[in-house]
């Protein structure tokens, strides 16, 4: 069924190190939305991004809609430990029988201390 | 900690074994969710109840079936499951099931291992 793309699928970085990951559909999102697992936990909900081009900050993390609205990405600004954990991107899908979220395959962030 | 209640956390049961799962939300949300996450990948969606009506994914096996008592909880029932089922079951819900403009609430799980 209809996926966002979203890599990479893993990413090591040196703790204060940048950290990004992206997202990707063939097809015009009408959002997108972004969760962070951490490891053992359950997926939080960070933010949504709605319009084209749209530029969101929460702290150390950058969100940004594209301008066709067919990729997103999220961006860490100096990672600390607590950053660890897998980042998804979803959207929502209708079809299958059953409309709701449907995540990317995510991209598990390991910081090295 | 989440405002979606999950019980049991953790479930060991056997193939000829009948259990349910339950999940309880009090934040007035309209529409609900269950999801299986296996390790390492993301969460797939198997049922939504929305605006008091349930919508299956095509590709869940009869072997699951969920339940909604009232607009707060949802159950899933199991029944001669497999041990490929094994995962970490999670509930969802959100204030409107018809748009995705609001974030969903994840429960924190109930960890299923068929034996």
């Amino acid at each position: 069924g209809q996926q966002v793309m979203q890599i990479p699928q893993y990413q090591h970085v040196q703790e204060g190190e940048d950290f990004t990951t992206y997202c990707n559909s063939s097809t015009t999102l009408s959002n997108i939305q972004w969760y962070k697992q951490r490891p053992g936990g359950h997926p939080v909900f960070l933010i949504q991004l709605v319009k084209s081009g749209e530029v969101k900050k929460q702290k150390r993390l950058t969100f940004q809609f594209g301008e066709a609205k067919k990729n997103s990405s999220l961006h860490i600004t100096a990672t600390q430990t607590t950053d660890v954990g897998t980042y998804f991107c979803a959207e929502m899908y209708s079809g299958g029988g059953a409309d709701g979220l449907t995540f990317g395959k995510g991209t598990h962030l390991i910081i090295q201390p | 900690d989440t405002e979606v209640t999950q019980t049991p956390k953790h479930l060991v049961m056997g193939m000829t074994n009948k259990k349910s799962l339950k999940c309880e939300q009090h934040m007035g949300h309209r529409a609900m969710y269950w999801y299986k996450q296996k390790a390492k990948k993301p969460p797939e969606l198997m049922f939504v109840y929305s605006y008091e009506k349930l919508s299956i994914n095509e590709s869940v096996p009869s072997r699951f079936s969920p339940e909604c008592p009232n607009s707060s909880l949802l159950n899933l029932h199991l029944h001669a499951l497999q041990p490929e089922d094994s995962a970490l079951y999670l509930c969802a819900s959100s204030q409107d099931g018809r748009r995705a403009y609001y974030g969903y609430t994840f429960g924190s799980g109930t960890r299923l291992t068929v034996v």
